[in-house]
C-alpha cells in the first residue's frame, strides 16, 4: 500500500510569491489532515477534511492559506501571498475514519523556505 | 502552556543504553500516540494507547490515564534510533473529532 505522497518534498520561494503543496492521502482514507510544523516544535493543526468538506479550519489563517480537497482524494494547500514566518514544514496526514484513533499516516512533508 | 509536554527535550545516550522518554498533558484524552520522525523525513506511527502497555521489538510504550502520564522505553539502543520522538494525544472534544495535539518532540541522539 503506497503512503501518503506530499510534493514537492522541499520548495525554496521569495516572500510574496504564491506556493502550493499537493497530497494524496492512501486510498479510501476519508479523512485528510494539514498540519504545520515550526522547527523546534510539534505539528500543529491547520485544516481536517471528511471527505471533500473542510470540517475543522479554525486553525488556517485565511486571509493567505486556502486548501481544497476536490473529489474527497487529493488535496492542495495554498499560501498567497508568502510571508517570511511561512517557513516550516508542512504535513499532510490521512486517516480512515473520523477521529479514528488509530491509522494516521503521515507523508513526508513539504519543507518551505521563504526567503 | 502547551497541553502536551515532553521531556527530556533533548537526550544524548551511548549505544545500549536504556532511553525512557516521557510525556504528560493536561486534558481528557481518548488516545496518545507515540511518533518517530527523522530528520528530513515524515512522520512514522509507532503506537496508539488508551490504557496499558505496548511492546513492539525494543520499544515499550506505556500510559497511566489516572496520572495523564506516558512513557516510551528503548531496550539496548541504536544509533539508528537517533530521531525525534513525538508524544500526540487525541483530545475528547464534544461536536466531533479533532486532530491530534502534539509535543513538542524529543531529539534523541544515540552515539555508537
Amino acid at each position: 500500500e503506497a503512503g501518503v505522497v506530499q510534493s514537492p518534498r522541499y520548495k525554496i520561494i521569495e516572500k510574496k510569491q504564491p506556493v502550493a503543496f499537493w497530497c494524496n492521502p492512501i486510498s479510501g482514507h476519508n479523512t485528510l489532515y494539514w498540519y504545520r510544523q515550526n522547527l523546534g516544535q510539534g505539528p500543529e493543526l491547520l485544516i481536517r477534511y471528511e471527505n471533500e468538506e473542510a470540517v475543522d479550519d479554525s486553525q488556517l489563517p485565511k486571509d493567505r492559506f486556502s486548501a481544497e480537497r476536490l473529489k474527497g482524494v487529493d488535496s492542495t494547500l495554498k499560501i498567497q501571498p508568502a510571508e517570511l514566518g511561512d517557513s516550516a514544514v508542512y504535513l499532510c496526514a490521512s486517516s480512515r475514519l473520523p477521529g479514528q484513533n488509530y491509522g494516521y499516516t503521515f507523508g513526508s512533508g513539504t519543507r518551505l523556505t521563504v526567503v | 502552556k502547551n497541553e502536551v509536554e515532553q521531556s527530556p527535550q533533548n537526550l544524548t545516550a551511548q549505544e545500549g543504553e536504556f532511553i525512557t522518554i516521557n510525556c504528560s498533558y493536561s486534558v481528557g484524552i481518548s488516545a496518545l500516540h507515540w511518533l518517530q520522525q527523522h530528520p528530513g523525513g515524515g512522520i512514522v506511527s509507532l503506537f496508539m494507547l488508551s490504557s496499558g502497555k505496548k511492546k513492539h521489538g525494543r520499544l515499550i510504550a506505556t500510559i497511566n490515564i489516572q496520572e495523564k502520564h506516558s512513557s516510551l522505553h528503548i531496550t539496548a539502543s541504536h544509533p539508528r534510533d537517533s530521531a525525534v520522538y513525538i508524544c500526540a494525544v487525541k483530545p475528547y472534544s464534544g461536536g466531533g473529532a479533532d486532530g491530534l495535539t502534539f509535543g513538542k518532540g524529543t531529539h534523541l541522539i544515540i552515539q555508537p
